[in-house]
C-alpha cells in the first residue's frame, strides 16, 4: 500500500534552534498535513496543505507543499520547551477518494 | 465543548477478556476511525466508517470489530484480548473520509 516517508524519526535539539522535518512519498497527494502530539493527548493538526506549492505558517511553525505533489515540510523557528513532543505529517493520496494517511512520527527533543 | 470523547482512559484487561472502548463526537461528522499507536510504528488504521450504518477495515482489523449505528458513536470492541492489544487507541473523526480528521484524547490498554 501507498507508504509515507517521514525524517528524521527523532530529533535532540538546543532551545532556540530552527527545526525541520518533511514526509516524502513515491505517490502523488491531494492535500498534505501536520499534525502534533502532545505527550498522554492525541494528535491535533497544525496545518493543512491543499495546493501544490502552498506555504502556509502558524506562528513559528511554516509548512510547505511539495511542487512535485510528492513531498511536504515542516519548520519550526526558535523552537521553545513546549515544541516537545511528537510530529506526525499526513496526506489524501491523489489516487485515492478517501480515508487520509499518516507518516510514523518525528519526536522532536529539547534540551534545556 | 464540541468534539470527540473516548473511554475509558486507562484500562488493564486480562488476556481472553472482551472489552469495548467507546468513541462518541458531537460534531456530526459523517466519517469515523479507530487508530492504534505503538512505538515506532506511528498510528496504525483498525477500522473505520464512511457514513453511520457503514464499516470497513484498515491496516490493522485482525481481532477488533466495530459498528456505527448511528453518526456520533463509533465502539471498538476486543472480543478476546491478547497481549499483542496492548496499546494506545485513538479514535477519530473527520467531516467526510479525505477530510481533516480530529482525534479524542486516547485510551491506554494493558493486556495482561
Amino acid at each position: 500500500g501507498q507508504q509515507l516517508n517521514q525524517s528524521p524519526q527523532s530529533m535532540f535539539i538546543q532551545e532556540g534552534e530552527d527545526v525541520s522535518m518533511n514526509c516524502t512519498s513515491s505517490s502523488i497527494f491531494n492535500t498534505w498535513l501536520w499534525y502534533k502530539q502532545d505527550p498522554g493527548e492525541g494528535p491535533v493538526l497544525l496545518i493543512a496543505l491543499y495546493k501544490a506549492g502552498e506555504l502556509t505558517s502558524n506562528g513559528r511553525l511554516t509548512a510547505q507543499f511539495g511542487i512535485t505533489r510528492k513531498d511536504s515540510f515542516l519548520n519550526i523557528s526558535a523552537s521553545i520547551p513546549s515544541d516537545v513532543g511528537i510530529y506526525f505529517c499526513a496526506g489524501q493520496p491523489a489516487s485515492r477518494d478517501d480515508k487520509i494517511i499518516f507518516g510514523k512520527g518525528t519526536r522532536l527533543h529539547i534540551l534545556p | 465543548i464540541a468534539g470527540i470523547t473516548q473511554a475509558p482512559t486507562s484500562q488493564i484487561l486480562a488476556a481472553g477478556r472482551r472489552m469495548t472502548l467507546r468513541c462518541t463526537q458531537d460534531m456530526r461528522h459523517n466519517a469515523m476511525y479507530w487508530y492504534r499507536q505503538d512505538l515506532g510504528l506511528g498510528l496504525r488504521l483498525i477500522h473505520y466508517s464512511n457514513t453511520a450504518g457503514t464499516t470497513g477495515k484498515g491496516e490493522v482489523p485482525d481481532g477488533y470489530s466495530v459498528s456505527r449505528a448511528n453518526t456520533d458513536d463509533f465502539p471498538l470492541t476486543l472480543a478476546s484480548a491478547v497481549p499483542s492489544q496492548t496499546s494506545v487507541y485513538f479514535c477519530a473523526s473527520s467531516r467526510d473520509g479525505g477530510n481533516i480528521q480530529y482525534f479524542g484524547a486516547g485510551t491506554r490498554l494493558s493486556v495482561l
